[in-house]
């Protein structure tokens, strides 16, 4: 398994603002992924955080939305930026142990934000 | 068509019951199967993979059936501390797809 672990637990943010949200996990891993859970929805893969180079966006998901760095192969971050009610929700970091194919996923405790 | 569906509950089942959910996926080559379980607020841990002959971790087993597209877990002897959310998940070209997830509660 992998520890991960991400801060903030949870906040409380204000229309228009941005929060940046840090994953760092115990060793290295070469795949890292940002998801987002809505209440009572499964997750949606926003992202795979790519080290040293722009992450990849999936569908519906864009940089200047949700900008992501990766500067090596333990830490990353997500910002939510210029928040509306609508971005309320848990983010999740993840982690792919194994082989790509074949690995499993493990997930950090996420960060539950809620946007007023 | 969704890439993983689910039943999503939720079932009720009285302790010591046996429960099985089924998941169905669209993509044919897919490569890689799982159940995980999530806990009310909660992140998603694994339970196990699934592997094409079936396997079984003590009261859980897991089977997969390539020519029909469907995943199953069967929970056993069911207990209160079974009661989550479970989520069948699908690894298809290197992105793992999560089904919405079948709400089990298991009452005393």
């Amino acid at each position: 398994s992998a520890v991960i672990s991400q801060k903030p637990s949870r906040d409380i943010c204000q229309r228009g603002t941005s929060l940046t949200i840090q994953c760092q996990v115990d060793s290295q891993v070469t795949m890292m992924f940002w998801y987002r859970q809505q209440p009572g929805q499964s997750l949606t893969l926003i992202a795979t955080a790519n080290q040293g180079s722009e992450a990849t966006y999936e569908s519906g998901f864009v940089i200047d939305k949700f900008p992501i760095s990766r500067p090596n192969l333990t830490f990353s971050t997500l910002t939510v930026s210029n928040m509306s009610p609508e971005d309320s929700s848990i983010y999740l970091c993840s982690v792919l142990r194994g082989e790509y194919g074949t690995g499993e996923l493990f997930f950090g405790e996420g960060s539950r934000l809620t946007v007023l | 068509r969704k890439e993983v569906e689910q039943d999503p509950g939720p079932f009720n089942v009285p302790e010591g019951a046996t429960v099985a959910f089924n998941c169905t996926y669209s993509n044919s080559a897919s490569q890689s199967f799982f159940w995980y379980r999530q806990d009310c607020r909660k992140e998603p841990k694994l339970l196990m993979s699934v592997y094409s002959s079936g396997n079984e971790d003590g009261r859980f087993t897991a089977q997969l059936n390539r020519a029909s597209q469907y995943i199953s877990l069967l929970i056993r002897d069911s207990k209160l501390s079974d009661s989550a959310t479970y989520l069948c998940v699908v690894l298809n070209f290197n992105k793992f797809y999560f089904g919405s997830g079948t709400k089990l509660n298991v009452k005393p």
